[in-house]
């Protein structure tokens, strides 16, 4: 079952904060989160796991929220570098062996 | 250290052609995947494999068969290719469960 992932788009300036919330109908046991340019493969920025823990990455940081079976990532000072297609990937459990991707949120940073 | 290299990048298939992409990762890894990728569809698994000799059934696997005969190698094959078939193809491996995947470059897939 794919995670939703909010909202499509969204287009800042640069500075500005934003922040990308993948939501499951499932309990999860852990979320993925890759970011993609225009035409380049999926990059891997965290992994999540059950648990309620918070991650950071540069000015990129993400939560996992066990019982609302959601995930946010949060981007801070955006930089025109951010820009790209953000997904969300959850697996459901420990032996998953598949991580099902959200349909992405295109993130737009301007000068 | 090439990483995750897909072959080919480009393809233009007609319809009833088979053809192949190769994966190929020079980082030991146990876990390979073939996603594919379609506007406004994210990432869907196809097939996947969690060591040499052994495949598994994704979210999408009608029309494709793949091979994991070499633990650096992941084949995916398309017997009969069909229009629905068009897409961008990734290709991506991760050394365990919940580990960084890193992804090949991507093979661009029409079908006509």
């Amino acid at each position: 079952q794919q995670p939703v992932q909010s909202p499509q788009a969204v287009i800042l300036r640069e500075g500005e904060d934003a922040v990308i919330n993948c939501s499951s109908s499932k309990a999860l046991y852990s979320v993925h989160w890759y970011r993609q340019k225009h035409g380049e493969a999926p990059v891997f920025l965290m992994i999540l796991l059950k648990g309620g823990e918070q991650k950071g990455h540069d000015k990129i940081s993400a939560s996992f929220n066990e019982k609302k079976q959601q995930s946010s990532l949060y981007l801070t000072a955006s930089q025109l570098s951010y820009s790209g297609t953000y997904f969300c990937g959850t697996e459901y459990s420990s032996s998953a062996r598949q991580l099902t991707f959200g349909s992405g949120t295109q993130l737009t940073v301007l000068p | 250290n090439a990483g995750v290299t897909q072959t080919p990048k480009f393809r233009v298939l007609k319809t009833g052609q088979s053809m192949t992409l190769l994966c190929a990762q020079d980082m030991n890894h146990e876990y390979m995947y073939w996603y594919r990728q379609d506007p406004g569809m994210g990432l869907r698994l196809i097939h996947y494999s969690v060591g040499e000799g052994t495949t598994a059934k994704g979210e999408v696997p009608d029309g494709y068969n793949v091979s994991r005969l070499k633990k650096q190698n992941f084949l995916l094959g398309l017997e009969s290719a069909a229009p629905s078939q068009t897409s961008v193809y990734f290709c991506a491996s991760s050394f365990h469960l919940n580990t960084e995947a890193f992804f090949g470059q991507g093979t661009r897939l029409t079908v006509v």
